[in-house]
């Protein structure tokens, strides 16, 4: 079976500093993993996917992961935050199913 | 454009009374799912569909129902609501089923807040 641990519940961090949101996964097979957004009031929509190939994956928005199969995580960062990237941030795994972590929130202070 | 759409986007209902959130995609998706959405617990799913008149228990089932006679609709039912079941709601579909084979991610629709008095 497959789970998805996301270690922060809630990140603050300030206007143009660096982020790291934290994903490991738990799996005995091979998976995909995936990072969505929710913003305020919207659906989930994905950000960006690791699927084969290369272990770092950018994605929309200057986010980028990083696949560590020896540590199952697939971290998320960002170099510098804005405003607007104040929102939920959920890491997904899939195996037969689509398993997601409990969220992240994270508030971007000015 | 391609979308899931759910309605309605707001709800609030009293307990008993039976209601129905409809879902609706437009990409020719063969996987649906349902979730729900509850503080410090993410996302739970209670149903999801393979294909049309296939559908199956997610984690959460007790208390829905669901039917997917056509490719692109999968509502989800509350026969008798009650208000353990106040929660966000979302509908997502794919491409195809997840699996070893299956590259694709979830659409999601912009979900349903449904309060059960």
């Amino acid at each position: 079976a497959q789970s998805v641990t996301q270690l922060d519940s809630q990140v603050p961090v300030f206007e143009e500093a660096p982020v790291e949101l934290r994903c490991n996964y738990s799996s005995s097979v091979s998976v995909y993993l995936f990072w969505y957004v929710q913003y305020p009031n919207q659906g989930l929509q994905l950000l960006l996917k690791y699927l084969s190939g290369s272990t770092l994956v950018k994605g929309i928005n200057g986010f980028e992961a990083e696949f560590n199969k020896s540590q199952t995580s697939f971290h998320l960062r960002k170099p510098s935050v804005h405003i607007s990237d104040t929102a939920e941030y959920f890491c997904a795994v899939t195996g037969n199913q689509f398993y997601f972590g409990t969220g992240t929130s994270l508030t971007v202070i000015p | 454009e391609a979308q899931v759409t759910q309605n309605p986007r707001y709800l609030i209902t009293v307990t008993g009374k039976k209601l129905t959130v409809t879902c609706s995609q437009n990409m020719n998706h063969e996987y649906m799912s349902w979730y729900r959405q509850d503080p410090g617990l993410g996302l739970r799913q209670i149903y999801y569909s393979m294909n049309v008149e296939v559908t199956d228990k997610g984690d959460v089932p007790e208390g829905y129902k669901v039917s997917r006679k056509e490719k692109r609709n999968f509502p989800l039912i509350l026969e008798s609501p009650s208000p353990n079941q106040t929660s966000l709601y979302f509908c997502a579909s794919s491409l195809s089923p997840p699996g070893p084979l299956a590259t694709g991610e979830l659409f999601f629709g912009e979900g349903s807040r449904l309060t059960v008095l």
